[in-house]
């Protein structure tokens, strides 16, 4: 079981938005940063959202982040049938442990 | 463009030890943080453990007693052993690169290697 508490699952039609919620506690994402991973099937991981909010060059602006306290949300606007894919939240504990949600599923219907 | 590669072997007996190499190409070994992460069969993501700065390593704790990382910085390389293995620990092992965060502790991975499968049967 992680520490990192994502939803499953999560679901939306084409043009739609959808958030991913990641519950953490105050020694990880409290007093940490986020950031988001998202896995299309049978690819390594790549990076989306890092800093809570930053997204490296080439990610489009439909994705987005945000904390408040010890949550934080991945929020996609304008969903696309290429979203499609498991998405990951990851933060550090205070004893430089690396830590990962259980990862949300993302289906585009 | 940093790019890292996996090697090892894609088999390995129970009670025998995990051995994978990760070759990192378009930036020094000298800085970063350089990871391994695995991640079970349809399954979530698992920190290993990284290596970093003079060397220094963290290890995740249910891991800790049975993983060693090392670097070899003339072949621009980082390599993981993990030993006594189980069909646990069965699993897609990935070398990954984590920026240098805040106040100098570890931040995102930036840069991830395409993955090794590795199976764990007699």
């Amino acid at each position: 079981q992680s520490v990192l508490t994502q939803p499953p699952s999560a679901s939306g039609t084409p043009g739609q938005r959808v958030t991913i919620s990641c519950s953490g506690s105050s020694s990880n994402i409290g007093s940490n940063s986020v950031s988001w991973y998202q896995q299309l099937p049978g690819t390594a991981p790549k990076l989306l959202i890092y800093r809570n909010n930053q997204r490296p060059s080439g990610v489009p602006d439909r994705f987005s982040g945000s904390k408040s306290g010890t949550s934080a949300s991945l929020a996609i606007s304008g969903l696309r049938s290429e979203d499609e894919a498991d998405y990951y939240c990851a933060a550090w504990d205070d004893s430089l442990r690396g830590l990962f949600g259980g990862g949300t599923k993302l289906t585009v219907l | 463009q940093v790019q890292l590669q996996e090697s090892g072997p894609g088999l390995v007996r129970p009670s025998e030890t995990l051995s994978l190499t990760c070759t990192v190409s378009g930036g020094s070994i000298s800085s970063f943080y350089w990871s391994w992460i695995r991640q079970p069969p349809g399954k979530g993501l698992e920190l290993i453990g990284y290596i970093y700065n003079n060397w220094r390593t963290n290890y995740n704790p249910p891991l800790k007693s049975r993983v060693t990382i090392s670097v070899n910085m003339s072949k621009n390389q980082f390599s993981l052993k993990l030993n006594s293995v189980t069909a646990a620990d069965t699993a897609v092992y990935y070398c990954a690169r984590a920026q240098t965060g805040y106040g100098g502790n570890p931040g995102e991975f930036d840069h991830w290697g395409q993955g090794t499968l590795v199976t764990v049967s007699p």
